[in-house]
């Protein structure tokens, strides 16, 4: 199975709620992960990462957080907004080469006016 | 700078019909990668590649060949193509190990 999985396949959300968008990986000797954002027609796109020596990392109206102990990502968007909606994966360095990325299979987030 | 360029962004192939896709980096990126992205499935990796003249196969590589003769340009190959290959496929690059992918905006490939 996938090594990186999502807890929530969809999310629909208020506009100015929070959200979060949470995943979960198997691999314990992952060292760096990624979040991106991919909008109906396009490429992903990059949001936020996270190295292993890191628990937290903020961004322009995001937060990533991970916890290695339970081997969980999450990534919390706030005063999400109607350009928000998109689907959202997480990728984790996967192999014992690095150069690979292994992609969970997303979730989708709608958010309502 | 464009950034990650991929060239059809659409193309309707016969089965057993050939093509390559292009995808060319502006970024000096010494890693590439092509992944196919099909509905409930996620991004699978196809094959890539850490530098010029070398490839290296991903998780779903059968079908396919890749080419790296260029450092900037990276080409996927079907040389007999199946409707099993309708799919998105999206090209990446970036500049080392640990660092952030950037993606092309996709090509839309239908097998009939």
């Amino acid at each position: 199975g996938e090594s990186v999985g999502l807890h929530l396949p969809t999310l629909s959300v208020q506009e100015g709620d929070n959200s979060i968008i949470n995943c979960a990986y198997s691999n314990s000797a992952s060292d760096y992960f990624i979040w991106y954002k991919q909008e109906s027609g396009k490429g992903p796109q990059f949001i936020i990462d996270i190295r292993s020596n890191m628990d937290k990392r903020q961004g322009q109206r995001v937060t990533v957080l991970l916890n290695k102990t339970v081997k969980h990502l999450s990534l919390q968007i706030a005063a999400t907004q109607p350009g928000d909606s998109a689907v959202y994966f997480c990728a984790e360095n996967s192999g014992g080469s690095n150069y690979k990325l292994t992609f969970g299979k997303g979730t989708l987030l709608t958010v309502n006016p | 700078n464009a950034g990650v360029t991929q060239t059809p962004k659409f193309r309707v192939l016969k089965t057993g019909q050939s093509m390559t896709l292009l995808c060319a980096q502006d970024m000096n990126h010494e890693y590439m990668y092509w992944y196919r992205q099909d509905p409930g499935m996620g991004l699978r990796l196809i094959h890539y590649s850490v530098g010029e003249g070398t490839t290296a196969k991903g998780e779903v590589p059968d079908g396919y060949n890749v080419s790296r003769l260029k450092k900037q340009n990276f080409l996927l190959g079907l040389e007999s193509a199946a409707p099993s290959q309708t799919s998105v496929y999206f090209c990446a690059s970036k500049a080392g190990i640990n660092e952030k992918l950037f993606f092309g905006s996709g090509t839309q490939l239908s097998v009939l």
